[in-house]
């Protein structure tokens, strides 16, 4: 299993782009990148998944460079509610995975 | 659509007492996984349901664990004698898939249950 590494926590205000990355550099050939959102007192939520390039969704953009050994999750304008704790997880395609969870980036918008 | 219910949401119990911690999954969801979060650790993987067995349980910490999921459907986690140590929040997920890659990764979480032994 790829170790993720990710800052610790991040602040930003309303309004802001927050960009978040990943390090994975033993991610294998044939692993996925993905991210999960924790609220407090929930469980996480799946944010978005990407293999290369880029993926966007209604939440979020995912930026995964040629060599994939890092992404970054950028979340556009972000608002008070964006407060959480995100996961950069690393998984295969093969078999049955679990999710592997590592400290997280506890993000924290202010007004 | 109804999410995933774990049952109760906060449980506080004496040290060698019995909790049974429950969760319902995303009705037609084959398969249902526990995690827990110990205090100041990472979330970490205890089993893996299919349907009604057991496809991994390689993260149970002991055998004072216990899992079941009869009937395939809601599955409970049973801690007996509990310890302070099992002191943290359980979470349940279930996926309609198997969570490979390639977009059938996406797991739905449940609120957890916080467990407290004193």
């Amino acid at each position: 299993l790829a170790k993720t590494t990710q800052p610790i926590s991040m602040d930003s205000y309303e309004g802001q782009e927050v960009n978040i990355t990943c390090s994975h550099n033993n991610i294998a050939t044939n692993d996925y990148i993905t991210w999960y959102q924790q609220f407090p007192s929930q469980g996480p939520r799946f944010i978005i998944q990407g293999y290369k390039t880029k993926v966007t969704n209604e939440v979020a953009s995912l930026f995964i460079p040629a060599d994939r050994k890092s992404s970054t999750l950028s979340l556009p304008r972000v608002s008070l509610s964006d407060t959480a704790v995100y996961y950069c997880l690393v998984e295969g395609n093969t078999g049955f995975q679990k999710l592997v969870f590592g400290t997280g980036t506890r993000l924290l918008v202010s007004p | 659509e109804a999410g995933v219910t774990q049952f109760p949401s906060h449980s506080v119990i004496e040290k060698g007492q019995t909790v049974t911690l429950r969760c319902d999954p995303i009705s037609g969801h084959d398969n249902l996984y526990w995690y827990r979060r110990v205090m100041g650790k990472e979330i970490k993987f205890l089993l893996h349901f299919v349907k009604e067995s057991k496809q991994d349980e390689s993260g149970m910490p002991n055998n004072r664990f216990l899992a079941e999921r009869t009937g395939g459907t809601y599955s409970t986690l049973k801690v007996q004698p509990a310890e302070l140590e099992d002191s943290g929040v359980y979470f349940c997920a279930s996926s309609l898939f198997a969570l490979t890659g390639a977009g059938n990764t996406e797991a739905f979480f449940g609120q957890g249950t916080r467990l407290t032994v004193v």
